[in-house]
């Protein structure tokens, strides 16, 4: 089976313009789970998917927002971009979501903010 | 809320020696752990993941974890390192009904030759 895939890879951005990152995850898994890593933050969670509803949600400001599609594929938007947003941001999928669950994660797409 | 401590943000082994990585949590009922190992500009890759099954798990490369409850801990071991083991390491919770990882900071693992 395929892996979890992101794209783009990498992407520059200036203040104030808006990114869209997109993750596909491995086929058959439902859930989709977004996360940033930054040097200072480390690895935190952002928001997770099931069945095209968001079912639980970090404590990121309202800028950030993501959706999934009907095919489990799943994007992220952020909006008025900060110096701050510059990081990795990782994708993980897993079956159903269970606590329990492996999540899978993708490359990464890594986000410069100029 | 529960959280992960890892002790150590470096350690430096030489290859051929032991590798113990440490993981602390807090949280008064076993939570679900995990190790996931980081290669530089890539994804994380699950290590090994404790569920109650066992107390002792062994995961991929060689490595394993033990889940001590009394000690809250789920240190990651190896008994000798290889120069490909160098990578950074994260300790993870899930909590119950979270659907969420809670990620320690990170150990980054230098293997010296």
């Amino acid at each position: 089976k395929a892996g979890v895939t992101q794209t783009p890879r990498y992407l520059i951005k200036t203040r104030g313009q808006q990114v869209t990152l997109s993750c596909s995850p491995i086929s058959g898994h439902r859930s989709v789970s977004w996360y940033q890593q930054t040097p200072g933050q480390g690895l935190q969670f952002l928001f997770e998917y099931f069945s095209e509803t968001q079912r639980n949600k970090g404590n990121f400001p309202g800028r950030f927002s993501g959706r999934q599609f009907s095919n489990s594929r799943s994007e992220m938007n952020v909006s008025t971009l900060e110096l701050g947003d510059s990081a990795l941001y990782l994708c993980a999928s897993s079956l159903t979501g269970g606590d329990q669950e492996t999540q899978y994660f993708g490359p990464g797409t890594r986000l410069l903010v100029l | 809320a529960q959280s992960v401590t890892q002790l150590g943000s470096h350690v430096s082994v030489s290859e051929g020696a032991l590798v113990l990585l440490r993981c602390n949590y807090s949280s008064s009922v076993p939570p679900y752990l995990f190790w996931y190992v980081q290669y530089p500009n890539q994804g994380l890759q699950l290590l090994l993941k404790y569920t109650s099954a066992a107390t002792l798990v062994k995961g991929i490369n060689g490595f394993e974890a033990e889940f001590k409850k009394s000690e809250t801990s789920f240190h990651l071991t190896k008994p000798s390192a290889h120069m490909s083991d160098a990578a950074e390491y994260f300790c993870a919770v899930s909590p119950a009904g979270r659907r969420a990882l809670t990620f320690g900071s990170g150990t980054r693992l230098q293997v010296q030759p």
